[in-house]
């Protein structure tokens, strides 16, 4: 399977801290992107990252992208407590019809 | 209009119904998706439909219909469904991409319904 792989499975931090969470994947791909998803409902696209770039920021976020070891990091600074949500990741194929393969998620709980 | 719409937001059918789930968007996105999403799960890609035509179908039950009868619409038509169908059904939008293209591929999701299959 090309699913991604998340960790930690969830995660728990106080109101302020930040909050890091990681993405590896199997195959060559695209760009990746991480989107969230507050309980039960749609996801939210957050950002999108080129395989040819390796560090991007948008507000609180900052997303880094390691090719040669398949994988991607999420971090969000100075944590809120309306950012507890699911976290995903997402790859594409390099080939063949554009698709979207999510990974396993990250529950993240920031306490105020 | 940065949205896509789905409906109905809740769905409560038995297994010998018949029953189908809309989604919509003006964006001019031009791919539209199904996914199916369980409890704790990521979500699933069913069906891509690309340009009003199917491209991808995740080999997906013929239980589950897709239909798209323009650019703006995607219909999942349901029929005799099990139990285990029941999940959240997310329908999302985008460019169809060019692959690499400048933010070309963000995925536009909707609210999602909400199936439950007596």
């Amino acid at each position: 399977s090309q699913q991604g792989e998340e960790d930690p499975q969830a995660l728990s931090i106080q109101e302020g801290e930040n909050a890091t969470m990681n993405c590896s994947y199997k195959t060559s791909i695209n760009n990746l992107q991480w989107y969230r998803q507050n309980s039960g409902r749609g996801l939210v696209h957050l950002i999108l990252i080129r395989s040819n770039e390796r560090e991007k920021h948008s507000g609180r976020l900052r997303v880094t992208l390691d090719t040669s070891k398949k994988s991607s990091s999420l971090l969000i600074t100075a944590s809120r407590a309306a950012d507890t949500a699911s976290y995903f990741c997402a790859t594409d194929r390099t080939s063949g019809t554009y698709k979207y393969i999510f990974g396993t998620g990250t529950r993240l709980k920031v306490l105020a | 209009d940065t949205e896509v719409t789905q409906t109905p937001k809740h769905l409560v059918m038995g297994m010998t119904n018949k029953k189908s789930l809309k989604c919509e968007q003006h964006m001019g996105h031009r791919a539209m998706y199904w996914y199916k999403q369980k409890a704790k799960k990521p979500p699933e890609l069913m069906f891509v439909y690309s340009y009003e035509k199917l491209s991808i179908n995740e080999s997906v039950p013929s239980r589950f219909s897709p239909e798209c009868p323009n650019s703006s619409l995607l219909n999942l038509h349901l029929h005799a469904l099990q139990p285990e169908d029941s999940a959240l059904y997310l329908c999302a939008s985008s460019h169809p991409g060019l692959a690499g293209g400048p933010d070309r591929n963000e995925q536009f999701f909707g609210p999602g319904t909400r199936l439950t299959v007596l």
